[in-house]
């Protein structure tokens, strides 16, 4: 069955390096969401990307999708103390299955 | 615009009893999502709702798990006999459509002692 990988588990870096998330589909996707949850609260929505080899970008946060639609990134430029959390991609399959990564807990040395 | 309405916010049981979740999405939401999230891991899909259709319910384990969406609104999820192995976060989330940003709820604590 389809499986999703998502790297590192845990990442802690200095205020102000950048940060990135991979995420990793063993079946192609037909579209992946990226979300951020904030300790002890909810995931909320961050992007979704469809098409293949897409690009997105909100403020610090850049979001790629693979050509072959089965990974994506997710990378902070200059993190700040508020970009603290886990992050987490939900995968989409064309079977409309929906797998979400273990997630990646970032930390920050103010 | 109100979010997804999740109670109990926190639930403590002794193992084998039953215990009931309660979700109302956002209005105008035809997708319902029921899911499971363990400590430090993604939260689990245990079951999809298109309007009042369960439409994957594939994780959801069905000897122990219940659940119902009567009239495509708000929805219950049913856990009978709770085990140990149940204690996690409980996450109601809506969407538009399938394939559509999901709104989460706050979530339901559950801890089985």
């Amino acid at each position: 069955g389809q499986q999703v990988m998502q790297i590192p588990q845990y990442q802690h870096v200095q205020e102000g390096e950048d940060f990135t998330t991979y995420c990793n589909s063993s079946t192609t996707l037909s579209n992946i969401q990226w979300y951020k949850q904030r300790p002890g609260g909810h995931p909320v929505f961050l992007i979704q990307l469809v098409k293949s080899g897409e690009v997105k970008k909100q403020k610090r946060l850049t979001f790629q999708f693979g050509e072959a639609k089965k990974n994506s990134s997710l990378h902070i430029t200059a993190t700040q103390t508020t970009d603290v959390g886990t992050y987490f991609c939900a995968a989409y399959s064309s079977a409309s299955k929906i797998i979400f990564g273990s997630g990646t807990r970032l930390s920050i040395r103010p | 615009e109100a979010g997804v309405v999740q109670s109990p916010r926190y639930k403590i049981i002794e193992k084998k009893q039953p215990v009931a979740f309660w979700c109302n999405p956002i209005s105008g939401h035809n997708t319902l999502y029921w899911y499971r999230q363990n400590l430090g891991q993604g939260p689990e899909l245990l079951i999809r709702y298109e309007n009042e259709e369960a439409v994957d319910d594939s994780q959801l384990p069905k000897d122990r798990f219940s659940a119902e969406r009567l009239k495509g609104v708000d929805s219950t999820l049913k856990i009978q006999p709770a085990e140990l192995g149940d204690s996690a976060v409980y996450l109601c989330a809506s969407s538009l459509e399938g394939r559509e940003t999901q709104y989460f709820g706050p979530g339901t604590r559950l801890l089985v002692l």
